[in-house]
């Protein structure tokens, strides 16, 4: 039962256009949203996040949007360039932490110069 | 942040050994985590390193199989014993420094790389 949803494996983006990459969650207890961005041979790097009192967070190129509603959240990034290139993981946590991370399976993006 | 050093980085392992995974942290912190990752596959938490007591298993995950020991706020070791091919995985340490996540975040070690022969 995967709480965590990241239904694309995969994303080519051209350099400068926009990114967007997507997760859904099943459990409407997660009140905590972060997205990860991992390189090869790497550890994972916090990227940004979000808390459900909010629909939408901005750091520089990143935006994180999220409908509670449809427990949805999306990543965006404008304009993308091919540093970006890596795999994305969205991951939700409850009670605002104090609970371990539930993570995606990734989004493979690749910018394409 | 928190600077997290992991040993060994790589490792290949014969079928049947055991392989302990030390964690270094430059800074206490209150929680740290022992994640997996399987080719493919999501990263999923193995285990809670509790400073003091024994470490609280996920589902799926045994103590025989995975002996965690946190002896102190900055440093704690996860242990694969008796490992097989299907253990052939990325082993990351993560840490939160603060118990409330909001405004705050988790930050992971860059993975030990085990590879079951």
């Amino acid at each position: 039962d995967q709480q965590v949803k990241q239904n694309s494996p995969s994303l080519s983006v051209q350099e400068g256009r926009i990114s967007i990459l997507n997760c859904d969650y099943t459990n409407s207890m997660f009140d905590y949203f972060l997205w990860y961005k991992k390189y090869p041979a790497e550890g994972p790097t916090f990227l940004i996040s979000i808390s459900s009192i909010k629909d939408k967070n901005e750091d520089g190129r990143f935006t994180v949007f999220l409908n509670k509603s449809a427990k949805h959240l999306s990543l965006h990034i404008v304009p993308s360039q091919p540093g970006d290139s890596a795999v994305y993981f969205c991951a939700a946590a409850r009670n605002s932490g104090n609970t371990p991370l539930v993570f995606g399976k990734g989004t493979r993006l690749s910018v394409i110069a | 942040s928190a600077v997290i050093s992991q040993k060994p980085s790589r490792d290949i392992c014969q079928r049947g050994t055991s392989l302990t995974i030390q964690c270094q942290v430059d800074s206490q912190v209150t929680m740290m985590f022992w994640y997996r990752q399987q080719p493919g596959q999501s990263l999923t938490l193995i285990a809670t390193a509790n400073q003091g007591s024994e470490a609280t298993y996920e589902s799926g995950f045994v103590i025989d199989k995975f002996p965690i020991s946190r002896p102190n706020l900055t440093f704690s070791t996860l242990t694969v014993s008796n490992m097989s091919p299907e253990d052939s995985s990325i082993y990351l340490c993560s840490v939160q420094p603060d118990r409330k996540l909001a405004g705050n975040t988790i930050y992971f070690g860059e993975g030990s790389w085990l590879t079951v022969v």
